[in-house]
């Protein structure tokens, strides 16, 4: 079956860009839109935004400006960039097939960025 | 932004208890709601889509119910396995998409 596995530095300095990537592995990211989301410590889930496998792309009003999310599919793999960061953008980062548009699953893991000199 | 609002926070329980947990949107989501097991350190895991509908695995102890604000989701006999952060999610309007804070359930 389909599975996720986010990569990147845990570690990033205030105003510099956050870069994740995702992996997906078990399947073809064709016909599927993949999303990210993120948990700051002990708060709730905050979604990020999503890209379909064709480029379109969508994201959280409140990150719209910051947020891009690139999708290769050559590698099976779709990326987070998230600019200008500062302490409130620590957070375990997921990523997530986004199913029909509607629920969300699988998921990975996460990993766990860190904003801090 | 439809705000959702889980309770309680947290949520202690026996093993081989009922437990149920409550979900509230800010407007009407229709049935367009899922819930989400969490536990630390691993991916969370889809229990319930169309605020009904069990994913594919998921035991039969998990239901979820409700339409239009009001939600729940039960757990009719706590197993060890069970105990972990769930969450609500709507998917009736979007951007954004959004989650409510959670609830813990915990060994009482």
């Amino acid at each position: 079956q389909v599975q996720l596995q986010e990569s990147g530095p845990g570690l990033v300095k205030p105003s510099e860009t956050l870069s994740l990537t995702c992996t997906v592995s078990g399947g073809s990211m064709r016909s599927s839109y993949w999303t990210w989301i993120r948990q700051p410590p002990g708060k709730g889930l905050e979604w990020i935004g999503y890209i379909h496998y064709s480029g379109s792309t969508n994201s959280n009003p409140s990150l719209k400006s910051r947020v891009t999310i690139l999708v290769d599919m050559s590698k099976n793999q779709f990326s987070l960039k998230l600019s200008s960061v500062t302490a409130a953008d620590t957070a375990v980062y997921h990523c997530a097939r986004w199913n029909n548009n509607n629920w969300f699953d699988p998921w990975g893991q996460g990993t766990l960025v860190t904003v801090s000199s | 932004e439809i705000v959702m609002t889980q309770s309680p926070a947290t949520l202690s329980v026996s093993p081989g208890e009922r437990a149920t947990l409550s979900c509230r949107a800010s407007q009407n989501v229709n049935s367009n709601l899922a819930w989400y097991q969490h536990k630390p350190g691993q991916a969370p895991r889809l229990l319930i889509y169309g605020a009904s509908t069990r994913a594919t695995g998921i035991p039969a102890r998990f239901s979820g119910s409700g339409s239009g604000t009001e939600f729940s989701l039960t757990i009719s006999s706590l197993q060890s396995e069970d105990f972990a952060v769930y969450y609500c999610q709507q998917y009736n309007s979007w951007p954004p998409l959004t989650f409510g804070g959670g609830t813990k359930v915990e060994i009482k």
